[in-house]
């Protein structure tokens, strides 16, 4: 898989449930970044965990990293409808300088959440 | 909540010609980038620039891409001579440091 790659590509869930979208990369990160995509809107920016972090809480979304698998998961819980949406995964890969912004994207879990 | 404005939202251009997006980044960030989006496909780095000049680019931004920051508040994307493979989004986005970037809503470039 390429870096910053989602899974499933398409989620639909009922109001109130969870939903879990997971993320795997390839190479060594410095930090992981989820952004969530309204349809044709501009990307909001929902949370970054660094590379030596493990977990992250922000309201009801919860972000875990093992960097020995590679892997991200973005946990959303009791879904509104107005969480439907796409979810990317961003890595930042560069190893510091002044080279930044580099984020590789990958292809994004589309979540639909039914009222 | 601070912004980055992007204008216009939607451009249409005729194959060869010359377009400028406009971007408004965060007032006291310092790092700013251009993504692209081709419809149904990853958002996918352009540039970034610091400091008055590019410090990465990618292998997309070739010679008829140009950035600037004419003016304190500014920053530009041109791109000179376009293909109906630029249509896409366009996507600015600031930082102040190595943290979370803040996304403009995007340009939607249509190359007719």
């Amino acid at each position: 898989s390429q870096q910053g790659e989602e899974d499933p590509q398409a989620l639909s869930i009922q109001e109130g449930e969870n939903a879990t979208m997971n993320c795997s990369y390839k190479t060594s990160i410095n930090n992981l970044q989820w952004y969530r995509q309204n349809s044709g809107r501009g990307l909001v920016h929902l949370i970054l965990i660094r590379s030596n972090e493990r977990e992250k809480h922000s309201g009801r979304l919860r972000v875990t990293l093992d960097t020995s698998k590679k892997s991200s998961s973005l946990l959303i819980t009791a879904s509104r409808a107005a969480d439907t949406a796409s979810y990317f995964c961003a890595t930042d890969t560069n190893a510091g300088g002044t080279s930044y912004g580099k984020l590789t994207f990958g292809q994004g879990t589309i979540l639909t959440v039914h009222p | 909540e601070p912004e980055v404005t992007q204008t216009p939202s939607h451009q249409v251009t005729q194959m060869g010609q010359e377009v400028i997006l406009r971007c408004v980044p965060i007032s006291n960030h310092l790092y700013f980038y251009w993504y692209r989006q081709i419809l149904g496909q990853k958002v996918e780095f352009l540039v970034s620039f610091y400091n008055n000049e590019i410090s990465e680019k990618s292998e997309i931004f070739d010679d008829q891409f140009s950035v600037e920051r004419p003016d304190g508040s500014n920053f530009t994307l041109k791109i000179r001579s376009t293909k109906l493979e630029d249509s896409a989004m366009y996507f600015c986005a600031s930082s102040r440091d190595r943290g979370g970037y803040t996304f403009g809503s995007g340009t939607r470039l249509t190359v007719v």
